[in-house]
């Protein structure tokens, strides 16, 4: 059974940097065909896509985040991470990684149990 | 707003069947057949329940059923269950030359 658990800091400071990380149980980031994904939800509101590292290495960002975002991965840890710069109030979210297979892509198979960043002063 | 438009909220008593519409573009859904659904409880991850329209991963209930018309998909659940109470979001793959997934804004479905 894949398993992905979110981990950072739970409040950024307005103009810094949000960084998380997402560990993978049970499956390899390197290996197989999947897109690991970040997806992310504002308070009381829905989900938004924010990008994605592939299996391969290749990523893909959400253009409204994209001067800001680097998702990036450490294989020998077995994980994948998220960095976005320059935070906003706007930037608050639970901040979830999910997986989905490249065969049924955009379908996210198995998430983490997402983690809240609050930006904040 | 959200790229796909669902019901704000729909309810419905125990044993009775519901339907979430989720309307879309001949960008996304009216496309593609890649429009999953999802279940979020409160304060827990997402769910998925349907992907490719129709199908159900493994364990998930056969009450749970999705279809397509055009631009609108629909998610069914029948024999409605208290623990069906929860928030639906449907999602697509897009030929947007931006993003690759949208999402609906969500549905609160209540089991009254």
């Amino acid at each position: 059974q894949v398993q992905l658990q979110e981990s950072g800091p739970g409040l950024v400071k307005p103009s810094e940097t949000l960084s998380l990380s997402c560990s993978v149980s049970g499956g390899s980031v390197s290996s197989g065909t999947y897109y690991w994904t970040w997806i992310r939800q504002s308070p009381g509101k829905g989900l938004e896509w924010v990008g994605y590292i592939y299996y391969s290495g290749t990523t893909k960002y959400n253009p409204s985040l994209k001067s800001r975002l680097t998702i990036g991965r450490d294989t020998s840890k077995n994980h994948f991470s998220l960095k976005l710069n320059s935070v906003t109030a706007a930037d608050t979210a639970v901040y979830y990684c999910a997986r989905s297979p490249s065969a049924s892509w955009p379908s996210f198979d198995f998430w983490g149990r997402g983690t809240l960043v609050t930006v904040s002063s | 707003q959200s790229a796909l438009t669902q019901p704000a909220s729909l309810s419905g008593s125990p044993g009775q069947s519901i339907t979430i519409s989720c309307t879309g573009t001949n960008s996304d859904v009216g496309s593609y057949d890649y429009v999953s659904w999802y279940q979020q409880h409160p304060g827990k991850a997402p769910k998925l329940m349907i992907y490719e329209v129709g199908n159900r991963p493994s364990g998930v209930s056969n009450r749970f059923s999705g279809s397509k018309s055009g631009d609108r998909a629909s998610l069914t659940i029948s024999g409605l269950q208290a623990e069906d109470e929860a928030h639906y979001y449907c999602s697509s793959y897009t030929r947007s030359s931006t993003v690759d997934v949208v999402f609906g804004g969500g549905t609160k479905v209540t089991v009254l």
